[in-house]
């Protein structure tokens, strides 16, 4: 168990609807990383928040939105959900801002119809 | 942009055998990190190098940093069942903060 908490596990929505994921970092950490896997492809970065602040930005879409919470949770907003969105999201946290010794959560499974 | 490239791919191994994998990078990373993911399960960390020529072991896993920074690899001796899963390096650039992923090394092992 890593410490890193994610909800929901799994979550299946149409096309066209918006999802909301959730994530709590391990306990001390203060960067929360969102993640995107997708079938038989590596991970994606799509962002990172530390302390509240939006960090760093990878391949993340218009269409996807991120926060951090003054408790540290982060949330994952999906929009207007594609096929194509269907994947494996993870949230990983560190202690610092460097992104070294990220620690993963469990994932979210999105399946989108 | 900054490219992890790392092989094998895929290894199909029988039970007792030694395992390498390796990563090589376009550019220079701060750290070296390696992760195992099972099916449908978050990477767990398995080794982090942070200095140039670091060799960490970590029970029957070893990895090492190469003095270039651009590369690390990870050897696995005397492989069981369990050790079935992916194996992902990760490189950290401290100038950007990201961690950038290998594409994967996807072990099976032949009991």
């Amino acid at each position: 168990d890593s410490g890193v908490t994610q909800t929901p596990k799994h979550l299946i929505t149409a096309t066209g609807q918006r999802v909301t994921l959730r994530c709590s970092p391990r306990s001390g950490d203060l960067s929360v990383y969102w993640y995107q896997q997708s079938l038989d492809q590596g991970l994606q970065f799509l962002i990172q928040y530390y302390n509240g602040e939006e960090r760093a930005k990878g391949n993340i879409l218009e269409r996807f939105s991120a926060q951090q919470f003054p408790d540290l949770h982060s949330e994952l907003n999906l929009s207007s959900l594609e096929l194509g969105d269907s994947a494996l999201y993870f949230c990983a946290s560190s202690v610092g801002v460097a992104g070294d010794e990220q620690y993963f959560g469990p994932g979210t499974r999105l399946t989108v119809t | 942009g900054q490219q992890l490239n790392q092989s094998p791919q895929s290894m199909f191994i029988q039970e007792g055998e030694d395992v390498s994998m390796n990563c090589t990078s376009s550019s220079i990373f701060n750290t070296w990190l390696w992760y195992k993911q099972d099916p449908g399960e978050g990477p767990v960390l398995l080794i982090a190098l942070y200095k140039a020529g670091e060799l960490t072991s970590n029970g029957r896993l070893t990895a090492q940093f190469g003095i270039t920074r651009k590369d690390s690899f990870l050897n696995i001796s005397a492989s069981i069942p369990s050790d079935v899963g992916i194996y992902f390096c990760a490189g950290n650039d401290y100038n950007t903060g990201k961690l950038i992923f290998g594409q994967g090394t996807t072990l099976q092992v032949k009991p």
